[in-house]
């Protein structure tokens, strides 16, 4: 099952900040954020575990609440490098096997 | 350390045609994944290999999709016969087996 992300789009300006989410409707052992440029891979970001753990580094944070099968990936004073799109996958059973989510594209503009 | 390497980058086949893609991960990940992306969506995986042996296969359509990983190292996934829904960029990625998933920068496939 795919997880869901919103919002789909955001547009920022420099220095605002964001959230995006990410649901699922099975149980999760852990999720992976990473970000996609236009035609580029995908890059990692971070991963959390199950244990309702935060992690961030530089001005990007995540949150994992295992309860509720949500994470949310915080985005503070936003760089124009930060352009692109966020895909949350999600890990629900062993072996490293990975859902990704519908995606989340943000642009932010000067 | 050299990162994961796709070719070719960019192939354009007609309806019906065979092609094959070619993935050399970084050096020493045993797990291996091939994903595809269609334009505006999340990448799907396809399929994943734990060393040579098959981890995951549920969404691979194995009528025409096929992939193999000889000897544990590199992998080639096959497409016959292509079908203009197979248009996509179909992107390959490796793993130490924990955590963190490094892509390749992708094969274009158009399939006219």
């Amino acid at each position: 099952q795919q997880p869901v992300q919103s919002p789909q789009a955001v547009i920022l300006r420099e220095g605002e900040d964001a959230v995006i989410n990410c649901s699922s409707s099975k149980a999760l052992y852990s999720v992976h954020w990473y970000r996609q440029k236009h035609g580029e891979a995908p890059v990692f970001l971070m991963i959390l575990l199950k244990g309702g753990e935060q992690k961030g580094h530089d001005k990007i944070s995540a949150s994992f609440n295992e309860k509720k099968q949500q994470s949310s990936l915080y985005l503070t004073a936003s760089q124009l490098s930060y352009s692109g799109t966020y895909f949350c996958g999600t890990e629900t059973g062993g072996y490293q096997k990975v859902t990704f989510g519908t995606g989340t594209k943000l642009q932010v503009i000067p | 350390e050299a990162g994961v390497a796709q070719s070719p980058r960019y192939k354009i086949i007609e309806k019906r045609q065979s092609v094959a893609f070619w993935c050399n991960p970084i050096s020493g990940h045993a797990t291996l994944y091939w994903y595809q992306q269609i334009l505006g969506q999340g990448p799907k995986l396809l399929i994943q290999f734990q060393n040579n042996g098959v981890v995951d296969d549920s969404q691979l359509p194995k009528d025409r999709f096929s992939a193999e990983r000889l000897k544990g190292v590199d992998s080639t996934l096959k497409i016959q016969p292509a079908k203009l829904e197979d248009s996509a960029v179909y992107l390959c990625a490796s793993s130490l087996g924990t955590d963190t998933q490094y892509f390749g920068p992708g094969t274009r496939l158009t399939v006219l």
